[in-house]
């Protein structure tokens, strides 16, 4: 089956700890997002990749890192600098060809810092 | 700086009725997507709208794209209980690559 996964579906950390979220795709698609979703409010999107090895800030870079080694691979860190972390974070990805750009979402990792 | 605003905000709907969501952006852009959300799920995609004057159907949804005007609609008929969830618009930032700006989403409540 092709999709997007992500991992964990829960996470629970103390603040001032960092903690990766995986994103992993086998639709051989070029483009990878990560966004962040608060309660009751649409989503904003942190960084995007649209090739290996080269990524970009979003709106809401601050307190974030990512890396892609690999075109199915997109981790996301939340670092200590981030300085509400607590929301829902959605990983999507999308081919980089006509027509469309349409992105497809993974299931989400709900991240708890206390 | 593209902004997406979406309204209603909250919308209870009563089954069988007819209803529509608004989607209005800022600035020019001609790719337009509309996703829903089930509560803490991820989003699924319903509609790609790519011109100006585009209309897509499926079931009970449809929607429409007036780049003109800048303005998507998403149009309910007969509503049903099993379309309670939150409908986002999405918008491509065109000069930047393939990034999307979110609508703030609308509740959809159907009460029988």
């Amino acid at each position: 089956d092709g999709g997007i996964t992500q991992s964990p579906k829960y996470l629970f950390r103390k603040e001032g700890q960092n903690v990766t979220l995986s994103c992993e795709q086998n639709l051989n698609h070029d483009a990878m997002y990560w966004y962040r979703q608060d309660p009751g409010q649409g989503l904003r999107l942190i960084y995007y990749s649209q090739i290996v090895n080269d990524f970009q800030k979003g709106d809401i870079a601050e307190g974030y890192s990512v890396s892609r080694e690999k075109k199915e691979s997109f981790p996301l860190t939340v670092t200590s600098a981030q300085k509400n972390p607590t929301a829902f974070y959605l990983c999507a990805s999308s081919p980089q060809g006509r027509p469309s750009y349409e992105q497809y979402f993974g299931p989400g990792t709900r991240l708890t810092v206390t | 700086e593209l902004k997406v605003e979406q309204n209603p905000l909250f919308l209870s709907m009563q089954e069988g009725k007819n209803y529509t969501i608004y989607c209005n952006y800022s600035t020019t852009s001609d790719r337009l997507y509309w996703y829903r959300q089930d509560p803490g799920k991820s989003l699924e995609s319903l509609f790609v709208l790519l011109s100006n004057g585009a209309v897509k159907q499926e079931g009970r949804l449809m929607a429409s794209l007036d780049t003109k005007a800048r303005l998507s609609t998403l149009h309910i008929t007969a509503a049903v209980h099993d379309l309670s969830a939150t409908y986002f618009c999405a918008v491509d930032r065109k000069a930047a690559g393939n990034k999307l700006t979110f609508g703030g989403g609308t509740r959809v409540l159907v009460k029988p």
